[in-house]
């Protein structure tokens, strides 16, 4: 079983559509990161985020860490938002290695 | 251009050749980071260096494969012997560790290895 579990694994949508994505982990962590991914593989960092919510522009994200659940959230959807949108966990015990576990992405497209 | 900067873009080779390839990282980062993307899949953590110490490697990391960072600057990953089955995109990331807990990683472009 994947340490981290994204759903769903494929969306599609219509633009203005509010979009959801979420991510459960089975690890102690000591951050969790949401990225974009772009045909051709350019990753961009979105959020890092160890408690609460975060809110950029369209984008929220939001982190249960008792429940070790996490959701992106995307309000007034727009084709440009088409993209790959990964959850990635940071290990916990903070100070020693930080290599990213990644779920495996939601491929998300959104129609005009 | 101050970001991260992986070089090629993009190798193809033959089995059984060795490729090597440079990432740089934003200047004043300290941690440097190599994944490997398959197809469909989210990446896997390869290793990472903090300065020119590799402080970890993953289990994914044969013998085939070793990276360094002689300067702290730069780092290297290098192939050798390639296999089919290390066909990827190799990603490389940097963060600025300055002991306050949770760092931001920011990526590269990525290298895509296409061993025919």
């Amino acid at each position: 079983k994947n340490e981290v579990e994204q759903s769903p694994q494929n969306l599609t949508a219509q633009e203005g559509e509010f979009i959801t994505i979420n991510c459960s982990y089975s690890v102690g962590i000591s951050a969790l990161h949401w990225l974009q991914q772009h045909p051709g593989g350019g990753i961009v960092s979105l959020f890092m985020l160890s408690s609460g919510k975060k809110k950029h522009g369209r984008l929220i994200a939001t982190i249960n860490i008792q429940e070790k659940h996490s959701s992106l959230h995307i309000t007034a959807s727009h084709p440009r938002d088409s993209a790959v949108y990964i959850c990635a966990v940071s290990p916990g015990g903070g100070g020693g290695a930080d290599g990213l576990t990644f779920g495996k992405g939601t491929h998300l497209i959104i129609q005009p | 251009d101050t970001g991260v900067s992986q070089d090629p873009r993009h190798k193809i080779t033959k089995r059984g050749q060795n490729v090597t390839f440079r990432c740089d990282p934003i200047s004043e980062h300290n941690r440097l980071y190599w994944y490997r993307q398959t197809l469909g899949q989210g990446p896997e953590f390869l290793t990472y260096f903090q300065n020119e110490a590799q402080l970890e490697k993953s289990r994914l990391l044969s013998d085939r494969f070793s990276a360094e960072r002689p300067k702290g600057s730069f780092s290297t990953l290098e192939i050798q012997r390639t296999e089919q089955g290390d066909s990827a995109m190799y990603l490389c990331a940097s963060s600025l560790a300055n002991g306050k807990g949770h760092y931001e990683q920011y990526f590269g472009p990525g290298t895509r290895l296409t061993v025919t």
